[in-house]
Order: C-alpha cells, then structure tokens, then sequence
C-alpha cells in the first residue's frame, strides 16, 4: 500500500462548479498536511497547509480527518485556471514530505 | 517565483555515464531537499540536506549523492545512469532542520538514452 494515495482522475468540473477529492494516508504519526499545486511541467507550489480545524484559504477550503487518515480539498466557484494537478503531502516526524501522485482537474467553460 | 534556481534545465545522458545537478537556495534557507518525480507521478524523496550535512534518505540507491555547500547551494550526483532515473529532478528549498514548508525550483529534466 502507498503511504499516500490520491484519485488520479482526471476531474472534469465545468467552470463555476464545486469539485472536491480526498487523500489517504497510511501512517497515523504523521503530524503535517499540505496541498500542493503543480501546473504541466513546472514545479510544486504550496496551496495551503491542512490544520487540525480545518482551514479555508478563499475558494479553496482544505480538511483534516486524524481517525479515517484522509485530507480533502474543496474548490468552490471553479475558474479555468484551476486546471492543474493538485499533490496532498503528509510529514510525519523528521524531515522527509511524502507526496501522493496527485489528482488531476480540468475545468472546463 | 520562489528564489530556488536550478541548472541545466534540461540534459540528455548515456545509459551508464553521470550527471551533476545544480540547485541554489532562497536566501535565508539552510536546507535543500531533493526529489524525482518520473512521468505521471508524485516527487519522491531522495534525501535533504541541512547545514552541509545529510540529514535523511529516501529509498534510493548509494549511486545518488549528494552535497551542501557553506552558502547552502547544493548538487545532486547520480553515477552509472540507468534508464529509469529519466525523471524531472526537483530542489527544495527550506529553514530548519525539520522544515514544515519547502519551496520548490524548476527542475531538471534528466533524459536518459
């Protein structure tokens, strides 16, 4: 099993709608959650960090279930530059993320 | 843009020959972490360094090295190249020694013939 796993999609969300997608991970030390962004064939960009509340960064809300071992991000109001593949990474304790291997979102018009 | 630079942008190799990547760090940060990330798939962890000290490993073979600098810039070494390691090659740059958020450079895209 992968320590973290992601719906590859890809999503494919009319623009202006909600989309949502969940992450899974195996390890239940890990102390910290990230969403990621990556645009084809440039690198990783931080979108938010995941809090134990939950957290809500404008159209993107991001949570965090600790007992079911999964993350999800929430896009509201889609818009076509949305389009991207968004990575979940977890941090258990030391130094090393662990990326899971994304999930794919076409908004279309 | 996050400050992280890295060279080349792009190589081509042999089977069996090596290569040395380039990544310095955004001003301020002490720890380089590096990555690869084959088509279609999540970076995976190759090891970080901190302070010009290995500081955790990945499940990558010993035939990838790496090394810090005292300005903290770092390179990545790989020898005897092998087909699967055509991959992007992403740095990260971070603070701490257990840093929560890392920013990403360009990459490199390693093609290997």
């Amino acid at each position: 099993r992968k320590e973290v796993e992601q719906d590859p999609g890809p999503f494919n969300v009319p623009e202006g709608a909600t989309v949502a997608f969940n992450c899974t991970y195996s390890n239940s030390a890990s102390q910290s959650f990230f969403w990621y962004r990556q645009d084809c064939r440039k690198e990783p960009k931080l979108l938010m960090s995941v809090y134990s509340s939950g957290n809500e960064d404008g159209r993107f809300t991001a949570q965090l279930n600790r007992a079911s071992q999964y993350i999800s991000l929430l896009i509201r109001d889609s818009k076509l530059s949305d389009s991207a593949t968004y990575l979940c990474v977890v941090k258990a304790a030391g130094n090393k993320l662990t990326f899971g291997g994304g999930t794919r979102v076409l908004v279309k018009p | 843009e996050t400050g992280v630079t890295q060279s080349p942008t792009h190589l081509i190799k042999t089977r069996g020959q090596q290569v040395t990547l380039r990544c310095s760090s955004q001003s301020g940060h002490n720890t380089v972490s590096w990555y690869q990330q084959a088509l279609g798939q999540g970076p995976q962890f190759i090891f970080q360094y901190y302070r010009e000290e290995e500081n955790g490993r990945g499940n990558f073979p010993p035939r990838f090295s790496g090394l810090q600098f005292p300005n903290y810039s770092s390179e990545l070494n790989v020898n005897a190249l092998e087909l699967d390691d055509s991959a992007l090659y992403l740095c990260a740059s971070s603070f701490g020694v257990t840093p929560a958020e890392q920013y990403f450079g360009p990459g490199t895209r390693l093609t290997v013939t």
